[in-house]
């Protein structure tokens, strides 16, 4: 299947600086890209539509001016976690769509942000 | 999309056929049923997907009733590897540009 990427898979940082996730598709080009959140023992939660050349989707909820998304080029989607806080510590999923395959979505290995 | 119920959790000792159900009662005429698998601290794994027949690959079967009201997913021969939570999804093919929504999915926990 499709390999998508994501850096870096771990990051600790301090309260209040900002940190940059980096979503790749690999081997595809994809037009729309997801990002999703999932606290401990919980499941996924969809928090943005990426889509290239244009500004994102976010989910109900979900704060676009804390967690700034860019999708720059048909392989790189970036999820800026703004003045972050212990509470946005959590792990940050993405995924991709891969054009012309029904409808299968290929996930990164995930990125595991702490916040101090 | 339609809903999906699965239990929350299943046991299957090492070597012996995993069989996740999930019931899709509310699924529509045009809705695929999608499975995933998230092992701990990774990206969610495609497997199988479906929408009125059997289907089978290298990973997994995939058992869809004749109503397509529920749906069964098949390990034949389960091993450690395959401890991880099952989701079940149902949703709409070919939709460019919506994400799956995951429900809390079953947690398979393969042991010898």
């Amino acid at each position: 299947g499709a390999v998508v990427s994501q850096h870096p898979s771990r990051v600790i940082c301090k309260s209040g600086t900002s940190v940059k996730i980096e979503c790749r598709s690999l081997d595809f080009q994809a037009t729309t890209m997801f990002w999703y959140r999932q606290f401990p023992k919980k499941s996924l939660m969809l928090m943005a539509t990426s889509n290239e050349g244009s500004k994102a989707t976010y989910e109900q909820g979900v704060e676009k001016d804390k967690f700034l998304i860019n999708h720059a080029s048909l392989t790189l989607s970036t999820l800026t976690v703004t003045s972050a806080h212990p509470e946005d510590s959590s792990f940050y999923i993405c995924s991709a769509r891969v054009p012309g395959i029904t409808d299968e979505q290929f996930f990164g290995p995930g990125t595991r942000l702490t916040v101090l | 999309d339609a809903k999906t119920t699965q239990p929350t959790s299943m046991d299957c000792a090492e070597g012996r056929a995993a069989n996740l159900p999930c019931n899709h009662s509310t699924i529509s005429g045009n809705e695929y049923v999608y499975w995933y698998r998230q092992i701990h601290s990774q990206g969610p794994q495609y497997i199988i997907h479906g929408l009125k027949n059997n289907e089978t690959n290298e990973m997994a079967s995939l058992i869809i009733t004749e109503d397509r009201k529920s749906s069964t997913l098949i390990l034949p021969h389960a091993t450690l590897r395959d401890t991880a939570v099952y989701y079940c999804i149902v949703r709409v093919g070919n939709q460019a540009g919506t994400a799956l929504i995951f429900g809390k999915g079953t947690t398979l926990s393969v042991s010898s």
